[in-house]
């Protein structure tokens, strides 16, 4: 799977939109944009995903550059329940398969009250 | 509730012993995964199974063995032979939706062994 490059931590407000971005330069063209998060002593959870077009979801929201080798993961409204380690992965399923994830440090988004 | 079930949530054991952790989910997935994970690190993949009696290994496999003999259940076996296998073990399923396979995780397992 290609690599992801993340800021390995950020700092926003309470209440405020937080964007967390994410670089993937060698991103194929079949790859989709995963981001999961973890919270403290969690296992990780599915945020959203894509492909080419901007996602939304109850969650958040994805904004993937036309060129694909950048994406933004959009928190509109950031809340203390929030706070946790922030995950962009590459997968490709071309080949069919339910390979695993493959995880890099992530983000840790740090939210001030 | 339908969800990912790992038991216990805290484990010790000694050194030489071997250890096995529960993973069962009552989600109807194809697909389970094994990945550990080290303080301030990533997760990295274990092993993984996309049908019953059939598994792979991951990036880490060595002292470390599974079985798949029903769909509910992956349990993981951590041997005397992991050099290190103190960590936060965790557990996840999948299916395909939409083209893709979003993974629901458990709560995890952390393995203490001295």
């Amino acid at each position: 799977d290609a690599k992801t490059t993340q800021p390995n931590s950020m700092e926003s407000n309470e209440e405020e939109p937080v964007h967390l971005p994410c670089n993937h330069s060698t991103i194929s063209g079949t790859d989709y944009i995963h981001w999961y998060r973890q919270l403290p002593s969690q296992g990780p959870e599915y945020v959203i995903h894509g492909l080419t077009s901007n996602v939304n979801n109850r969650m958040a929201s994805l904004a993937i550059a036309e060129d694909r080798k950048s994406s933004t993961l959009i928190l509109h409204r950031a809340t203390l329940r929030d706070a946790a380690v922030y995950y962009c992965i590459l997968c490709d399923y071309s080949g069919g398969g339910a390979d695993g994830l493959t995880f890099g440090k992530g983000t840790h988004l740090i939210i001030q009250p | 509730d339908g969800g990912i079930t790992q038991s216990p949530k805290y484990l010790f054991r000694k050194e030489g012993q071997n250890v096995t952790l529960s993973c069962e989910q009552n989600l109807n997935h194809d697909a389970m995964y094994w990945y550990r994970q080290d303080p301030g690190q990533g997760l990295r993949l274990i092993y993984y199974s996309q049908i019953v009696n059939d598994f792979q290994k991951g990036d880490i496999a060595e002292g470390y063995s599974v079985s798949r003999e029903k769909k509910e259940s992956f349990p993981l076996t951590v041997t005397s032979a992991q050099k290190n296998p103190t960590a936060f073990y965790l557990c996840a399923s999948s299916i395909r939706a939409s083209g893709v396979y979003e993974q629901y995780f458990g709560p995890g397992t952390r393995l203490t062994v001295t």
